[in-house]
């Protein structure tokens, strides 16, 4: 079993509608979670972090958490070509980073 | 405010060489972490760097190594290069515990 999970995708949300990225991760013990944008030959781009559970927004952007069922979650609205790219989760042990990553799902925003 | 450098930004080695990656943490953090993302993955996390001592390392061989300067910058060193350490090298930045780690546009490495 992977340390976090996330659906390879591709996930094809259309121009406007709203894009919801999941993501499952093992160690209950995980107390830091990120969600990075990753353009295609770029390196990742911090969107949102989160530590307590329940919602967080900025923006557009709205991050989920729920440690009982080790899972967090992210919410695009009004999604814009713009934010075609592959989203990674990133969870970490403690609040010093050594993130450990998923794959990513790679989100297409068709007009 | 200046932002996480990584140099060089491509490099291609032979297998059995020995290459240095070089990064320059974000104005005012003092941490320095070296992840390595190959084709297709998400980031690994390889080691942290805090004031010059290593603060953690993930399940890479001691090929594998590492330095942090008093500007806190940092260097990633690979020994005895293989094929498959062919990835994109990402170095990241962050204040201590702050946990939210800022990353540079990374070095692609190609190991024929």
């Amino acid at each position: 079993q992977k340390e976090v999970e996330q659906n390879s995708g591709p996930l094809s949300v259309p121009e406007g509608a709203i894009a919801s990225l999941n993501c499952t991760y093992s160690d209950r013990g995980s107390q830091s979670f990120f969600w990075y944008r990753q353009y295609s030959g770029k390196s990742p781009e911090l969107i949102m972090f989160i530590y307590s559970n329940g919602d967080k927004e900025d923006g557009r952007f709205t991050a989920q958490l729920n440690k009982a069922s080790q899972y967090v979650s992210l919410l695009i609205r009004d999604s814009q070509p713009s934010d075609s790219a592959t989203y990674l989760c990133a969870v970490g042990r403690d609040s010093w980073g050594k993130l450990q990553f998923g794959a990513g799902t790679q989100v297409v925003v068709t007009p | 405010e200046t932002g996480v450098t990584q140099s060089p930004t491509h490099l291609i080695k032979t297998r059995g060489q020995q290459v240095t990656l070089r990064c320059s943490s974000q104005s005012g953090h003092n941490t320095v972490s070296w992840y390595q993302q190959a084709l297709g993955q998400g980031p690994q996390f390889i080691f942290q760097y805090y004031r010059e001592e290593e603060n953690g390392r993930g399940n890479f061989p001691p090929r594998f190594s590492g330095l942090q300067f008093p500007n806190y910058s940092s260097e990633l060193n690979v020994n005895a290069l293989e094929l498959d350490d062919s990835a994109l090298y990402l170095c990241a930045s962050s204040l201590e515990a702050s946990g939210t780690q800022y990353f540079g546009p990374g070095t692609r490495l190609l190991v024929l």
